[in-house]
């Protein structure tokens, strides 16, 4: 079965700084999606950024770009030029690419997620 | 809006009592989703569906039932609520390719529901 992992269970960066939020996962699996999800405090679930595993190039989204190391199985999140907005749970996900009987049903499996806290 | 609409978005309830969550989506996906969502444990899959008419178990189905009647609604159900139950509740769905096993994509997610059990 696959697992992910968020080693950080909190976070602080200062507004207008850098910050990295680390993701590890394991698998056996050659086809997949990972995926960062934010979480402010309205609780509604917000897509981050995405990453197909077959893709070698790491995925940017604006002030947000990811380090995926396939071999490793890790997925880190780097947030630049932080922003108050910024503040929120972020949680690392991963979906099998193809459905198995007994196995994937293509949901998310989630980290615990990392709580970010952004100081002005 | 497209979206996933859940409702109700809050609710207390005594315990032993029976209460539905409803879910409703209008982007035409065949596969949904309820999660939980405990502090401390990220979101933990309840049951799934892949299209209509079918459902499945998730991490935690215990004192869960889910029907799937048609694409739109995928309503979650506790027959007798327990304390444990107590949790924020998430719908999702995402497109499965017709036919196939393969997903694309990401999931989309409803706004939540709060559910106090006493």
């Amino acid at each position: 079965a696959q697992t992910v992992t968020q080693s950080q269970p909190e976070m602080s960066v200062q507004e207008a700084e850098t910050v990295t939020l680390s993701c590890t996962y394991d698998t056996s699996e050659s086809d997949y999606y990972l995926f960062w999800y934010k979480q402010p405090p309205s609780r509604q679930m917000i897509l981050v950024i995405r990453q197909e595993a077959y893709k070698q190039q790491n995925a940017t989204e604006n002030r947000f770009s990811v380090n995926f190391q396939k071999a490793a199985k890790s997925f880190s999140l780097k947030i630049s030029d932080s922003q108050l907005g910024d503040a929120a749970m972020y949680f690392c996900a991963y979906r099998s690419a193809y459905g198995s009987y007994g196995g994937s049903q293509g949901n998310l499996i989630f980290g615990k997620g990392t709580k970010l806290s952004v100081k002005p | 809006i497209a979206g996933i609409t859940q409702a109700p978005t809050s609710q207390i309830l005594a315990a032993g009592r029976r209460m539905t969550l409803r879910c409703t989506q209008d982007m035409r996906h065949n596969a949904m989703y309820w999660y939980r969502q405990d502090l401390g444990l990220g979101l933990r899959l309840i049951h799934y569906s892949n299209t209509a008419g079918t459902t499945g178990k998730g991490e935690v189905p215990d004192g869960y039932s889910v029907s799937r009647a048609n694409t739109d609604d995928f309503p979650l159900t506790l027959a007798s609520a327990v304390p444990s139950q107590t949790s924020v509740y998430f719908c999702a769905s995402s497109e499965r390719l017709a036919g196939g096993i393969e997903y694309t994509g990401e999931l989309f997610f409803g706004e939540g529901s709060r559910l106090t059990v006493l």
